[in-house]
């Protein structure tokens, strides 16, 4: 599969607990961005990376999310000392340029009890 | 504040029935239009999309998308709906001076019976 893949599908975390998410984007993309989905409301943007740089970030994107890239390729999305509010879809897109339109990922579902 | 709006939050179609979805979007200036279908159980998926040229936009599966500068809307058509098309649909709107990011509608879930 050539797609962008997300890990893990599922998390289920108490509350205060920090969680961590992985995306690996289509190889030959370099932009990948993070949304954040409810219930009932479409994707909301979090933060957008070119390459390694973080060029991007949504107001959303409180001081406790963090999100890397290292090397450019794969990236991860950091939530510390999760909120009942955190629970939500978090999908990760990539794409090669502006034109192409993003390719998202299945999402990981995160539930904070 | 700039937004997308998707005026049905619900449609349902009987199979053949011709299918409008509204998108209306506030950003001034250079646009570049997008619709996405979320089907059941699967991720995401680009239909069709708009930057520059002919304001009639051809996707997917039949779809087709219509750029009215002046309505500031890009709404979406199917002349004749398939039970496979009931999934969300959203639009989104990028708006460059503003940023890199999609900005996306609340979506419109359309449900099609045989």
């Amino acid at each position: 599969d050539t797609g962008v893949s997300q890990d893990p599908r599922h998390k289920i975390t108490k509350r205060g607990q920090n969680v961590t998410f992985r995306c690996d984007p289509i190889s030959e993309h370099n932009r990948l961005y993070w949304y954040r989905q409810t219930l009932g409301q479409g994707p909301e943007f979090l933060t957008y990376f070119q390459n390694e740089a973080q060029l991007e970030k949504s107001r959303l994107l409180s001081d406790r999310f963090s999100a890397e890239r290292p090397k450019g390729s794969f990236s991860t999305l950091e939530i510390q000392r999760t909120e009942q509010g955190d629970s939500a879809m978090y999908l990760c897109a990539s794409s090669q340029d502006r034109t192409y339109g993003y390719t998202f990922g299945s999402g990981t579902r995160l539930t904070v009890v | 504040a700039q937004s997308v709006s998707q005026h049905n939050h619900h449609v349902i179609l009987s199979e053949a029935a011709s299918l409008e979805l509204g998108c209306n979007y506030s950003y001034g200036g250079t646009v570049n239009l997008f619709w996405y279908v979320q089907y059941p159980g699967q991720h995401l998926q680009l239909l069709l999309k708009y930057f520059s040229g002919d304001p009639l936009v051809k996707g997917i599966k039949g779809f087709e998308a219509e750029f009215i500068k002046s309505k500031f809307s890009f709404n979406l058509r199917k002349p004749s709906v398939q039970w496979s098309d009931t999934a969300e649909y959203f639009c989104a709107v990028n708006a460059p001076q503003a940023g890199t990011a999609l900005i996306f509608g609340k979506g419109t879930t359309l449900s099609v019976s045989s």
